[in-house]
C-alpha cells in the first residue's frame, strides 16, 4: 500500500513570498492532516478535513495560510505571504476515518526555509 | 483539554541497555495514547498505540509501553537498545473530540556504541 505523498520535499523562498505544499494521502482515508512542526517542537495542528470538508482549522493563521482539498483527496496547503518565523516543516498525514482511536499516518514532510 | 509532557529532551544509552523514555499526559477524558518515531528528514512512523485494550502495549521494533492511570503515564520501553534505533521519538495524546493529536515535544535518543 502506498503512503501519503508530500511534494516538494524542500523549499526555499524569500519572506514575503509565496509558497503551495502538495499532498496525497493513502488511498480511501477520509480524513487528511496538516501539521507543522517547528525545529526541536513536537507537530502542531494547522487544519484537518473529514473528506472535503474542514473539521478544525483553529490552530491555522488565516490571514496567511490557506488549504484546500478539492474532491476530498488531495489536498494544498499555501503561504502568502511568508514569514520567517513559517521556517519549519510541513506534515501532512491522513487516516481512515478521523476517529480517535485511529492510526495516522505521516508523509515524510516540506521543508521549508523562509530567508 | 489534552496535553503530554516528555521528561528528557536528550536520553543516551549504551547499545544492548535499557531504553526508557517517559511520557506523562493530562488529559479530562480516557486518553488514547500513540509513541511514534521520527528518523531524520522522514515523516513519523508509529510504534505503538494504547485504546483502552490491554494497558501493556506491544510495538514494532521490540517497543512496548505500560498505560498507567494513576500515575498518567505511558512510558516507552525497550530491554536492549540497537543502534538502528537512533531517532526522535513523540508522544501523542488524541484529542477528545475526534482524531486530533496533541504531541509532546519529543525526546531524542542516542545509542552509543
Amino acid at each position: 500500500e502506498a503512503g501519503v505523498a508530500q511534494s516538494p520535499r524542500y523549499k526555499i523562498i524569500e519572506k514575503r513570498q509565496s509558497v503551495a505544499f502538495w499532498c496525497n494521502p493513502i488511498s480511501g482515508h477520509a480524513t487528511l492532516y496538516w501539521y507543522q512542526q517547528i525545529l526541536g517542537q513536537g507537530p502542531k495542528l494547522l487544519i484537518q478535513f473529514q473528506n472535503n470538508g474542514v473539521v478544525d482549522d483553529s490552530q491555522l493563521p488565516k490571514d496567511r495560510f490557506s488549504a484546500e482539498r478539492l474532491k476530498g483527496v488531495d489536498s494544498t496547503l499555501k503561504i502568502q505571504p511568508a514569514k520567517l518565523e513559517d521556517s519549519a516543516v510541513y506534515l501532512c498525514a491522513s487516516s481512515e476515518q478521523g476517529f480517535s482511536t485511529d492510526t495516522q499516518y505521516f508523509g515524510p514532510g516540506t521543508r521549508l526555509t523562509v530567508l | 483539554a489534552q496535553s503530554v509532557t516528555q521528561l528528557g529532551s536528550h536520553v543516551s544509552v549504551s547499545e544492548g541497555a535499557l531504553v526508557l523514555l517517559r511520557c506523562n499526559y493530562s488529559s479530562s477524558v480516557p486518553p488514547y495514547l500513540f509513541w511514534y518515531v521520527q528518523y531524520p528528514n522522514q515523516g513519523l512512523q508509529l510504534l505503538l498505540k494504547y485504546t483502552s485494550a490491554a494497558t501493556l502495549v506491544k510495538g514494532i521494533n521490540g517497543f512496548e509501553a505500560e498505560f498507567k492511570k494513576s500515575e498518567t503515564s505511558f512510558h516507552l520501553t525497550k530491554p536492549s537498545a540497537h543502534m538502528s534505533d537512533a531517532a526522535e521519538y513523540f508522544c501523542a495524546v488524541s484529542g477528545d473530540t475526534g482524531n486530533q493529536f496533541y504531541f509532546g515535544t519529543g525526546t531524542s535518543l542516542t545509542v552509543i556504541p
